[in-house]
């Protein structure tokens, strides 16, 4: 069946533009989280979608940072006014509910690249 | 906040030794998820583990859960070039509502 899928699969934009990433969870999945990957470097949480709940921003570096989810579908990711240290992969993850005990789905990533 | 601490956080092995990586927390932890990703690539789960001393094993690789639950490992026995890349240990956060993932420790595998 389908994963999660993710786009742009690459972004190059210049520092100061705002970017757009898009992420669809599978079908089904009520929890949806971002993450932030540098080069060689580990999996930094970003926001946590559950249902209708009130999102989990507490992983949001700054305030150019936001997230959006339509529903149980369709999550967007924006980045206002881009810096370079925003250079890195954007992963999306969805699983089954929000609990803790389900397994994550990662996307294959938005390369974000600010020149 | 709950944080899992890994190490190391790199290993270069010859292929056919063995590798380890370990986990730990400084709390109890209800469940620990490990993941793989390989270079380029992005993670994928392996396995969940939830009870104090579970043991399990998928083909070459053995993951425990600790007695205490504060600390867990991923042992891989003759390590092949298909191993390499970076392994994650994932436990709950402060709050419980979501999973904080460790560092990672990357492993390459020399042929």
């Amino acid at each position: 069946g389908a994963g999660v899928s993710q786009s742009p699969s690459n972004k190059v934009t210049e520092k100061g533009k705002d970017v757009e990433l898009r992420c669809d969870p599978i079908s089904g999945h009520t929890a949806l989280y971002w993450y932030r990957q540098r080069l060689g470097q580990g999996l930094e949480f970003l926001i946590y979608f559950q249902g209708n709940s009130a999102p989990d921003k507490s992983g949001l570096p700054s305030d150019r940072f936001s997230a959006e989810r339509t529903g149980e579908s369709v999550s967007t990711l924006t980045i206002q006014r881009t810096q370079q240290e925003d250079s890195a992969v954007y992963l999306c993850a969805s699983s089954l509910a929000g609990s803790i005990l389900y397994e994550q789905y990662f996307g294959p990533g938005t390369r974000l690249t600010v020149t | 906040g709950q944080q899992v601490m890994q190490i190391p956080q790199y290993q270069h092995v010859q292929e056919g030794e063995d590798f380890t990586t370990y986990c730990n927390s400084s709390t109890t932890l209800s469940n620990i998820q490990w993941y793989k990703q390989r270079p380029g690539g992005h993670p994928v789960f392996l396995i969940q583990l939830v009870k104090s001393g579970e043991v399990k094993k998928q083909k070459r690789l053995t993951f425990q859960f600790g007695e205490a639950k504060k600390n867990s490992s991923l042992h891989i026995t003759a390590t092949q070039t298909t191993d390499v890349g970076t392994y994650f240990c994932a436990g709950p956060g402060e709050y419980g509502n979501k999973l904080v993932f460790g560092a990672g420790t990357i492993l390459r595998v020399k042929s």
